[in-house]
């Protein structure tokens, strides 16, 4: 059974940084490319970075181009999203997600979300 | 990037009726479109990929059509489990776009 598990969430202040993690098991994890996607309160879903299975390609959103970065720790199935110089538009449950393909340009959709991780931006 | 619209943005149903969304992208994404359901707080569930392939588990009563701009969601007979929110994305290419949500209501 594919499981995924974020942390890592939590409040902290404008400018501030925070790391999210995803604990993946159930399936290879270094075969499957991995993505971040968040949900501001009463929103709806935004795209946020895509890493592929063995980390060389990543992919993300203008809106947290250069200061978000994704990796990936396949010998511990872990998923990370490092986030720095974070915004009160920051605020908003992250969900990492499994996509249906090795590599991150493949146009392969996600298959599995986890149950999310709350980040509030907030002084 | 290619911006994707649904409609309607809500909906009110019963038990029973057959229920369609429309996703309409901004330009062509051939059939590279994905449909997910979110009940409130939990995390969105996978239903149909390649805009008419079912995902593992997804039950028959879901269906989903259309290539290029134009997509539907269908559900055949609503049953109460299915009052939600569904959203689409494509991922034709980067970045990876979302509508913004239809929500299923009971009437």
């Amino acid at each position: 059974e594919v499981q995924l598990l974020e942390s890592g969430g939590g409040l902290v202040q404008p400018g501030g940084s925070l790391r999210l993690s995803c604990a993946a098991s159930g399936f290879t994890f270094s075969s499957y490319a991995m993505s971040w996607v968040r949900q501001a309160p009463g929103k709806g879903l935004e795209w946020v970075s895509t890493i592929s299975g063995g980390g060389g390609s990543t992919y993300y959103a203008d809106s947290v181009k250069g200061r978000f970065t994704i990796s990936r720790d396949n010998s511990e199935n872990t998923l990370y999203l490092q986030m720095n110089s974070l915004r009160d538009e920051d605020s908003a449950v992250y969900f990492c997600a499994k996509m249906a393909a090795a590599s991150a340009g493949a146009r392969a959709s996600s298959d599995y979300w986890g149950q999310g991780t709350l980040v509030t931006v907030s002084s | 990037d290619i911006q994707m619209t649904q409609s309607p943005s809500s909906l009110s149903a019963s038990v029973g009726d057959r229920v369609t969304i429309t996703c309409r992208a901004s330009q062509g994404i051939n059939n590279f479109l994905a449909w997910f359901q979110q009940k409130p707080g939990k995390a969105p569930k996978s239903l149909i990929y390649a805009a008419s392939s079912l995902q593992s588990g997804v039950p028959s009563k879901f269906s989903g059509s259309g290539s290029g701009t134009d997509f539907t969601l269908t559900i055949s007979s609503l049953q109460p489990e299915d009052f939600a929110t569904y959203y689409c994305q494509q991922y034709n290419s980067y970045p990876r776009t979302f509508g913004q949500g239809t929500k299923v209501e009971i009437k």
